[in-house]
């Protein structure tokens, strides 16, 4: 299957410094990519859909000034956590879509782990 | 909200087919159904998807009833590896709005020696 490729896998930073998470499309363009957070025992939530070329659409209760998301080209989708808290700390995970013809199935990456002290 | 049903858990013996069940009654015409699995702290795999004919892939195979409203994750011969968070979940690719994959809660499959 399609490869979807994040950057670091772990990172743990001081409370109120920023993080930048990258996803990358490794061997296939993506205009849309979602970025997800997942708190331990919980399911996956969808914070936001990252356009190439364009805003992000964000989720209700995302804050987009917290969560800046930048999707410069079309293998390469940036999360960035500004001015990180202990409540941050989560495992986020992106995703890809192929295409959309024949139903166009999301990729994922491995996750990062945030961890803010 | 998520759009499907799932139990919360199912246990399976090593070596025996494992039917993961998933009511989506109120699917649309244009919604596919995806299947997903989680291992522990990795991000989600896919298995497989369909509109509404059977599927069949290396991984596993997914019956869809001819009124849409379920379907079945079938895994021919469960190993332990296949101990995972199975996520069933329906969405439109070529809607903006509906063709994101939102995640409910999933079954647990414990697959047992």
């Amino acid at each position: 299957g399609a490869v979807v490729s994040q950057h670091p896998s772990r990172v743990i930073c001081k409370s109120g410094t920023s993080v930048k998470i990258e996803c990358r499309s490794l061997d296939f363009q993506a205009t849309t990519m979602f970025w997800y957070r997942q708190f331990p025992k919980q399911s996956l939530m969808l914070m936001a859909t990252s356009n190439e070329g364009s805003k992000a659409t964000y989720e209700q209760g995302v804050e987009k000034d917290k969560f800046l998301i930048n999707h410069a080209s079309l293998t390469l989708s940036t999360l960035t956590v500004t001015s990180a808290h202990p409540e941050d700390s989560s495992f986020y995970i992106c995703s890809a879509r192929v295409t959309v013809k024949r139903g166009g199935e999301l990729f994922f990456g491995e996750g990062s782990r945030l961890t803010v002290l | 909200d998520a759009k499907t049903t799932q139990p919360p858990s199912m246990d399976c013996a090593e070596g025996r087919a494992a039917n993961l069940p998933c009511n989506h009654s109120t699917i649309s015409g244009n919604e596919y159904v995806y299947w997903y699995r989680q291992i522990h702290s990795q991000g989600p795999q896919y298995i497989i998807h369909g509109l509404k004919n059977n599927e069949t892939n290396e991984m596993a195979s997914l019956i869809i009833t001819e009124d849409r409203k379920s379907s079945t994750l079938i895994l021919p011969h469960a190993t332990l590896r296949d101990t995972a968070v199975y996520y069933c979940i329906v969405s439109d690719p070529g809607s903006s709005n509906t063709g994101k994959l939102i995640f409910g809660q999933g079954t647990t499959l414990q697959v047992k020696p």
